[in-house]
């Protein structure tokens, strides 16, 4: 089955280290994002990338990184300057329906920092 | 920008009870609307969207919304909820595809199902 595949689904980090998150795709979708979800807070938009080798920076960029190597992937890292990175991060693909972008999310990587 | 209001951040219900989930969007010439579900320590499934065409989208596990234009609004309801409908309701809108068309979410709706 097609789908989105998020790494590791709980990762602990200690204070000033960083930290990758593993997102992959087969469903063959040009669009990728990430998302960060705080309680309450709703999805707040970090990067996307509508092609490989392309991304923008969503509304809280500041202090994570991404890349875009291949289509298929699209890896979030937090760095030590993000100042509260505890949070439940989301990976999606999107695919265009009549004009729309789709959203396709997986099941999301739980981050606590010690 | 747009921007998407969750009217109720709770609402708890009782099993076999009609529940509606308000969402108000800010205006715009053109919109999409969708309604996502997260059930606890999961990612978010679709459950609904409104592209064009009919005001009345229905959509999986018996819900459905409509899309009020004059009203900016897009309430999600479902006749008689179960127990395994407990979860997070988000909405969302977005303006149109590409980099222009990023989904912009509501805060989230609980909804709690009790026996």
């Amino acid at each position: 089955d097609g789908g989105i595949t998020q790494s590791p689904k709980y990762l602990f980090r200690k204070e000033g280290q960083n930290v990758t998150l593993s997102c992959e795709q087969n469903l063959n979708h040009d669009a990728m994002y990430w998302y960060r979800q705080d309680p309450g807070q709703g999805l707040r938009l970090i990067y996307y990338s509508q092609i490989v080798n392309d991304f923008q920076k969503g509304d809280i960029a500041e202090g994570y990184s991404v890349s875009r190597e291949k289509k298929e992937s699209f890896p979030l890292t937090v760095t030590s300057a993000q100042k509260n990175p505890t949070a439940f991060y989301l990976c999606a693909s999107s695919v265009n329906r009549a004009g729309a972008n789709v959203l396709t999310f997986g099941a999301g990587s739980r981050l606590t920092v010690l | 920008a747009q921007s998407v209001t969750q009217l109720d951040s709770q609402v708890p219900v009782f099993e076999e009870a009609p529940v509606e989930l308000r969402c108000n969007y800010s205006s715009s010439v053109s919109v999409y609307l969708f309604w996502y579900v997260q059930y606890p320590n999961q990612g978010l499934q679709l459950l609904l969207k409104y592209l064009s065409g009919s005001t009345l989208v229905k959509g999986i596990n018996g819900f459905e919304a409509e899309f009020n234009k004059s009203q900016t609004s897009f309430h999600l309801r479902k006749p008689s909820v179960h127990i395994s409908d407990t979860a997070e309701y988000f909405c969302a809108v977005s303006d149109g595809g590409g980099s222009q068309g990023n989904l912009i979410f509501g805060k989230g709706t609980k909804l709690s199902v009790k026996p």
